[in-house]
């Protein structure tokens, strides 16, 4: 029944280690997001695909590459893990009305 | 660029003690303006959304109302159970316009 999911809730990695956040909504949307919550509790957008097709790319480093093998899918890798990578992770997906349907989030802590 | 401040930053009530949380933004043509409840260690959950001035919305004991320059977040006879960070966004006309977030307001209902 779950709508937007995201996996691992958790992951913990040493600096420098490459890992991925998967994605994945039920909900029939076209659109899909990943945003980044730091620790002030601050959401702020990092991508967003419409269909498979990267349509916004905010100044995030290039470390960050999103993936998106269809349109319920949108996976995000990250090379190079840095401290200030630690984060929660979110991925969103949108409706026509513009409203936005978020996953519970990826704690991502960098030791 | 778009803008959104809420206040306060925080607000203590106590049971059955009604107020009401700020949202007031900037944007370049609103395509819509939306409030999320976010629960610790959960993702934000969508509310409501508003489109043009004079619009509200109502939902429980919730009720959004929206002007030219803010919205509100009227909560009449808070639980407990509202207790919850409030997040506001607003969308600027375009397709592939971002949200963009408040800081959010810190919510603490006491029984």
């Amino acid at each position: 029944d779950t709508a937007v999911s995201q996996t691992p809730k958790y992951l913990v990695t040493q600096m420098g280690n490459d890992k991925s956040i998967k994605c994945e909504q039920n909900l029939g949307h076209d659109t899909m997001y990943w945003y980044k919550q730091d620790s002030k509790k601050f959401l702020k957008i990092m991508f967003s695909y419409n269909n498979k097709e990267l349509i916004i790319n905010e100044t995030v480093p290039n470390r960050f590459s999103p993936k998106s093998p269809d349109k319920a899918h949108l996976n995000l890798h990250i090379n190079s893990l840095e401290l200030g990578d630690s984060a929660v992770y979110f991925c969103a997906s949108r409706n026509g009305g513009g409203s936005q349907y978020f996953g519970p989030g990826t704690r991502l802590t960098v030791l | 660029e778009d803008q959104v401040t809420q206040s306060p930053e925080a607000l203590r009530l106590q049971e059955g003690e009604s107020s009401s949380l700020n949202c007031s933004y900037t944007v370049s043509g609103l395509r819509g303006l939306f409030w999320y409840r976010q629960d610790p260690g959960k993702g934000p959950e969508f509310l409501f959304t508003l489109y043009s001035a004079g619009e509200e919305k109502e939902k429980e004991r919730l009720k959004a109302t929206l002007t030219k320059k803010e919205s509100f977040l009227h909560i009449t006879a808070p639980k407990p159970e509202d207790s919850a960070t409030y997040l506001c966004a607003v969308q600027a006309s375009g397709a592939n316009s971002k949200l963009t977030f408040g800081k959010g307001i810190t919510l603490s209902v006491r029984p």
